[in-house]
């Protein structure tokens, strides 16, 4: 089992709706839960972080997370053309400083 | 504000060769420090991480090692490189307790030819 999981994608979703991408984790005690966006060729770059159960918003991103279920989310709203990316979900691991990363989801903005 | 530094952006060795890569962080003090991989259309694979000065986690055996000579300074090091070992290196930091949040230098793209 790998220690964080996403769907590779690709996630294709028109111009103007909702996109929702998901993560699984296996570290029950992990506490720090990140979104990062990734475009072709560059780094990554931190979208949002979430540390207690709920839902955080910030601008069109909201992140959720459910630690019951070992589960982290993130929906776009009102996607953008410029919204394509890979999204990558990263946890922190709760017994060292160390941070892991799933395989990232793609996503395309259809205009 | 911090910052990082990671150079080279772009490298092409040949197999066999020795590979240095190294990246600085300015405007914190004991930060922890990572280096990841990143091949093509791939997720992040964690390489090694540091807690503080000599203090060195591998993650993945390989040939590559790892090195943290001053607070600020993190160095990926390889004496002979295989064709396996190209892609995009990223060094990133945080400071547990206090901002948890990685942040990333530019990358470099390692092609063993």
């Amino acid at each position: 089992q790998k220690e964080v999981e996403q769907n590779s994608g690709p996630l294709s979703v028109p111009e103007g709706a909702i996109a929702s991408l998901n993560c699984t984790y296996s570290d029950r005690g992990s506490q720090s839960f990140f979104w990062y966006r990734q475009y072709s060729g560059k780094s990554p770059e931190l979208i949002m972080s979430i540390y207690s159960n709920g839902d955080k918003e910030d601008g069109r991103f909201t992140a959720q997370l459910n630690k019951a279920s070992q589960y982290v989310s993130l929906l776009i709203r009102d996607s953008q053309p410029s919204d394509s990316a890979t999204y990558l979900c990263a946890v922190k691991h709760s017994s060292a400083s160390k941070i892991i990363f799933g395989s990232g989801t793609r996503l395309s903005i259809r205009p | 504000s911090q910052t990082i530094h990671q150079w080279p952006a772009t490298l092409v060795q040949p197999v066999g060769s020795p590979l240095s890569l190294e990246c600085t962080v300015e405007g914190t003090s004991n930060p922890n420090l990572y280096w990841y991989r990143q091949a093509a259309g791939r997720g992040l694979q964690l390489l090694f991480y540091s807690v503080g000065i000599g203090q060195i986690s591998s993650e993945v055996p390989q040939n590559l090692s790892a090195s943290r000579p001053q607070d600020r300074q993190f160095i990926l090091s390889s004496k002979k490189l295989l064709l396996s070992d190209s892609g995009f290196y990223l060094c990133a930091w945080d400071e547990t307790g206090i901002r948890d949040e990685a942040f990333f230098g530019q990358g470099t793209r390692l092609t063993v030819v």
